[in-house]
């Protein structure tokens, strides 16, 4: 079946760049997505990428899709205090079927 | 705009009893998700109603079932709940116009069972 790996932790100095990274298995995917989740609350959606695209900016956000190595990452640039979260890489087919979501990467900026 | 409104934030059950949680979807989305949080772990998915019609099913028991009613609000219903069952249940909202589905996600009901 489909699965989805993320690192579990990462530890940035504010100000600087935040990579996080994301593996998949399926290859039929058709959407990536990158999500954030603050404590107690739902799930916030980033910026997701089509598959045919390698990379997309927004912000502060840079997304790199290697398609061959089924490899997924998100930059945020400049990190502040206030992107410390859990961020979740998810993937589906068209029409938003089959949404996979990776087991979440906590994000800590320290000061 | 409001956002996807889930009921109730909070609940307590006991093992074997049922419980039904309630999910708005935003204005004029007429598809709903249900996911299933566990602590520390990425949501997994449940259920996709999509103009009250069931799309997509994830691999969870039949004790879980839903529907979607001609508003596009949604029920999730668990019976016969294990301990295991104890987890933050998230909705989300989405329009399915064109091809990418951007779900939005209600801020979840988190269920124990004791």
């Amino acid at each position: 079946g489909e699965d989805v790996e993320q690192s579990l932790f990462l530890s940035v100095r504010e100000g600087d760049s935040s990579v996080i990274n994301c593996t998949y298995t399926d290859s039929s995917s058709t959407y990536l997505y990158w999500y954030k989740q603050e404590p107690g609350a739902g799930l916030q959606l980033l910026t997701y990428i089509f598959s045919n695209m390698d990379m997309k900016q927004d912000q502060r956000l840079t997304v790199l899709l290697n398609k061959k190595d089924k490899h997924l990452s998100l930059r945020i640039a400049d990190t502040q205090t206030g992107d410390s979260a859990i961020y979740f890489c998810a993937e589906s087919n068209n029409y938003g079927q089959n949404f996979v979501f990776g087991p979440g990467t906590r994000l800590s900026v320290l000061p | 705009d409001a956002g996807v409104t889930q009921s109730p934030t909070h609940l307590i059950k006991t093992r074997g009893q049922h419980v039904t949680l309630r999910c708005s979807p935003i204005s004029g989305h007429k598809s709903v998700s249900w996911y299933q949080q566990v602590l520390g772990q990425g949501p997994q998915f449940i259920f996709q109603y999509y103009e009250k019609e069931e799309r997509g099913r994830g691999n969870f028991p039949d004790r879980f079932s839903a529907r979607q009613f001609p508003n596009y609000s949604s029920e999730l219903n668990v019976n016969a709940l294990l301990l295991g069952d104890s987890a933050l249940y998230l909705c989300a909202s989405s329009s399915l116009a064109g091809y990418v589905d951007t779900q939005y996600f209600g801020p979840g009901t988190r269920l124990t069972v004791l």
